[in-house]
């Protein structure tokens, strides 16, 4: 069965300090590993797909590598306005799993000024 | 263009009464998809249409949870009777199938708030 695993479950950051949050998977076959953000009462907003090791993706302070084991999402100098959970899923491909996600449990990342 | 919609967003029912929960997915998408999110747990998968055909059940927890998906467009998720565990977020998702395996983009709706008293 397939495994995801986040850390840390939460973050506290000062605005321009950087960091990195992981996202540990188990797969029989990846066919994807996603990054989406999610705000307070708001559904999942994707951020990046990343499809093999090596792989590499920037967005705006977001910058998301993958491994074969783990995928890191890298905040550069952050913000107030990148606090949010951010969560990783991973698309299984070798077992008929189709489009079907498996997440973990997020990361709460609070930036203050 | 239209993200993923869902109604209602919140929704509070009593033990034993039924909830209909609707979603329209991305115009063009013919990949629909169900997740559920519990208090304190991960975002889990119930289900999974292609166009008017469910692909994937396995998450469906049990036999008081009915999704279709007539003519391949919107999607129902209905619950009945519900029972207290049943609270939590539902979330629709959809993507458009490209056929290959680097696979397609999921995006989510805002979700329908279910509280069951």
């Amino acid at each position: 069965e397939d495994q995801v695993t986040q850390s840390p479950e939460a973050l506290r950051l000062q605005e321009g300090e950087s960091s990195s949050l992981n996202c540990s998977y188990t797969v029989s076959g990846l066919r994807g590993l996603f990054w989406y953000r999610q705000d307070p009462g708001k559904g999942p907003e994707f951020l990046f797909t990343l499809y093999s090791a090596g792989e590499e993706k920037e967005k705006e302070r977001l910058k998301a590598t993958l491994t074969k084991k783990e995928s890191f999402l890298h905040i550069t100098a952050p913000k107030p306005e990148d606090s949010a959970t951010y969560l990783c899923a991973v698309r299984e491909g070798l077992t008929g799993g189709g489009n079907k996600l498996t997440f973990g449990t997020g990361t709460q990342l609070k930036v203050e000024l | 263009e239209a993200g993923v919609t869902q109604f209602p967003s919140h929704s509070v029912i009593e033990k034993g009464q039924t909830v209909t929960l609707r979603c329209d997915p991305i115009s063009g998408h013919d990949n629909l998809y169900w997740y559920r999110r519990v208090m304190g747990k991960e975002i889990k998968f119930l289900l999974h249409f292609v166009k008017e055909s469910k692909q994937d059940e396995s998450g469906m927890p049990n036999n008081r949870f009915l999704a279709e998906r007539t003519g391949g467009t919107y999607s129902t998720l209905k619950v009945q009777p519900a029972e207290l565990e049943d609270s939590g977020v539902y979330f629709c998702a959809s993507s458009q199938e490209r056929g290959t395996l680097s696979g397609n983009t999921i995006y989510f709706g805002e979700g329908s708030w279910l509280t069951v008293v």
